[in-house]
Formats: structure tokens, sequence, C-alpha cells
């Protein structure tokens, strides 16, 4: 079983809907969460960081986990063309390296 | 605030040629930094990571090598490019890695090994 699996996509959908992206994990020692945005040839932009379990929101992106379930979840409300990226979670534990999920492909179609 | 440079951006190399990508984080000190790979559709590979002036510890053996001169420049280096050594490679840093907080990445760098 891999560390982190997350969907690759692509996922499309229409401007102003409601996105979810998803990462399910499998060592249950993770404590802090993160969701990346990487655009086309670019690094990653950190858009959100928790900790634990918990709901954290920050305009239109609001990023959830659940770690009894060992999933995490950021939902993009209102898309807009300018969403279209690739969204990479990630996630560490104290004292060790980060895990980063292959990332899922979206495009938000105007 | 901090910002991380990463250079060259693009670069198209020769099998058997050698390679050195730079890094620099500016605003900060004592930074912890990374040399990443990110191939398609797979997650980031860790390479090296450093958490001061010449203490590397490598987690992929390979055919790379890096450095950290100074406190806020860390190098990724090859002495012979291998075709296999093609991808998009990213820095990054933090400061407390013990602690777990995030990291930040440069632009990335994408080597093609022909």
């Amino acid at each position: 079983q891999k560390e982190v699996e997350q969907d690759p996509g692509p996922l499309s959908v229409p401007e102003g809907a409601i996105v979810s992206l998803n990462c399910t994990y499998s060592n249950s020692a993770f404590q802090y969460f993160m969701w990346y945005r990487q655009y086309s040839r670019k690094g990653p932009e950190l858009l959100m960081y928790t900790y634990s379990s918990g709901n954290k929101e920050d305009g239109r992106f609001t990023a959830q986990v659940d770690k009894s379930s060992k999933y995490i979840s950021l939902f993009i409300r209102d898309s807009q063309p300018s969403d279209s990226a690739t969204y990479l979670c990630a996630m560490s534990f104290y004292g060790q390296n980060f895990v980063f999920g292959p990332g899922t492909r979206l495009s938000v179609l105007p | 605030s901090q910002t991380i440079h990463q250079w060259p951006a693009t670069l198209v190399q020769p099998v058997g040629s050698p390679l050195s990508l730079e890094c620099t984080v500016e605003g900060t000190s004592n930074p912890n930094l990374y040399w990443y790979r990110q191939a398609a559709g797979r997650g980031l590979q860790l390479l090296f990571y450093s958490v001061g002036i010449g203490q590397i510890s490598s987690e992929v053996p390979q055919n790379l090598s890096a450095s950290r001169p100074q406190d806020r420049q860390f190098i990724l280096s090859s002495k012979k490019l291998l075709l296999s050594d093609s991808g998009f490679y990213l820095c990054a840093w933090n400061l407390d890695r013990t602690a777990g907080n995030t990291i930040y990445f440069g632009e990335g760098s994408w080597l093609t090994v022909v």
C-alpha cells in the first residue's frame, strides 16, 4: 500500500462549481497536513496547512482532516479558471520528512 | 519576507556532461534546505536535505550529489549525467524540520538529458 494515495484526475468542472480533492494515507503518525497548488512547469505553492484533525478555511478554500479515517480533503468554492492546476497533498510528523501525493490535475472550464 | 531563488529554470544537457543547479534563500538564516525531484504522475522524491553548512543527508543513492557552501546556498551537482537524470528539480526550505513545519518551494529547474 502506498503511503499517500491521490486520484490523479484529470478532473474537469465548470466555472463556479464546488471542487472536492482528496487524499488517503496509511501512516496514522502523520500530524501535519498541507495542500499545494502547482501550475504547469512551476514550483508548488502552499495553499493550506493544518495540524491534526479538523477544518480550516481561507477564502474560497477549505481543508478538512479526518485522522480516524486517514483522509484529507480540499474544497474549492466558486471555482475559477485560474484554479486550473495540479493540487498536491502532503503530510509529515514530528522529526520526519514530508510525504507527497502524486497530485490531482484540475481543469476549471469557463 | 523570505524568498527562494533557483536557477537555471531550464537546461538541456548531453549524456555524460556535468550538472550544477543552484538555490539560494533570502530573508532568513539557518534554514533547512532540500532538493526534490518530481516525475510525471508521481509524488515528489526527496534527494537531499541539509540542516546546516556542510551537512548533507542523502535519501536516495544515485548519480547526484549536493553541497551547502554557505548558510543559504544549496547546490545540486553531477559529474556525468545519465538519461534517467532528466526531470523537474525543486529546491525547498523550512525553518524547523523537527516540528514538522511546512515547506516552501522554488520555481524549479527542468533538466533534459539528451
